[in-house]
């Protein structure tokens, strides 16, 4: 079974400066997804970028980027020029591609504050 | 986004009592979910329907009864619980096609419960 470990249970960053969360993960697969999530104080969970395995390229979103290393089975969320709104709980999920469907393992996630 | 609303927000019930948690999704989604989220511990599936059936139960206690009566709609029925229940309980959504996927799942803003 894939398991998701996000070894910073909390973390802070100066707002307009850069945060790197991180996140491994376990798995004998070489096909696969990666997300990761934010979840809010409204808590609802919101994707915030999501990476296919099999591409070599890391994936970007605006100011939201990964650190994609396979053979190291990490998975890092870095995120630049930090905002207010940024603040929230981030959840790394893992996705294997033998199932159909949305089923993810998630990790125990980072909640991250963002100081003014 | 949003297009998944649940209720209600928060719940408070003993544990003899019986009570429902309703998710409904806007989204025309062929999949509905349950996560349970405890404090400091990952996200944990409970149920998945696919097309309106049960695909998946993570051997989920008998006291959590899942209804799917159509694709729009998730219950989670809860009876006899116990205090260790206690938890945030939320739904998602997505579109499943036969294969892998990267499709994304929308979540709900959940139901926070506490049994006493």
């Amino acid at each position: 079974a894939q398991t998701v470990t996000q070894s910073q249970p909390e973390m802070s960053v100066q707002e307009a400066e850069t945060v790197t969360l991180s996140c491994t993960y376990d798995t004998s697969e070489s096909d696969y997804y990666l997300f990761w999530y934010k979840q809010p104080p409204s808590r609802q969970m919101i994707l915030v970028i999501r990476q296919e395995a099999y591409k070599q390229q890391n994936a970007t979103e605006n100011r939201f980027s990964v650190n994609f290393q396979k053979a190291a089975k990490s998975f890092s969320l870095k995120i630049s020029d930090s905002q207010l709104g940024d603040a929230a709980m981030y959840f790394c999920a893992y996705r294997s591609q033998e199932t159909s469907g949305s089923r993810l393992t998630f990790g125990e996630g980072t909640q991250l504050t963002v100081n003014p | 986004e949003t297009g998944v609303t649940q209720t209600p927000r928060h719940l408070v019930m003993g544990m003899t009592n019986k009570k429902s948690l309703k998710c409904e999704q806007h989204l025309g989604h062929n999949a509905m979910y349950w996560y349970k989220q405890s404090a400091k511990k990952p996200l944990e599936l409970m149920f998945v329907y696919s097309l309106e059936e049960r695909v998946e139960n993570n051997s989920v206690p008998s006291r959590f009864s899942p209804e799917c009566p159509n694709s729009s709609h998730l219950f989670l029925h809860l009876h006899t619980l116990q205090p260790e229940d206690s938890a945030l309980y939320l739904c998602a959504s997505s579109q499943d096609r036969v294969g892998p996927t990267n499709e994304k799942l929308f979540f709900g803003s959940g139901t926070q419960l506490s049994v006493l």
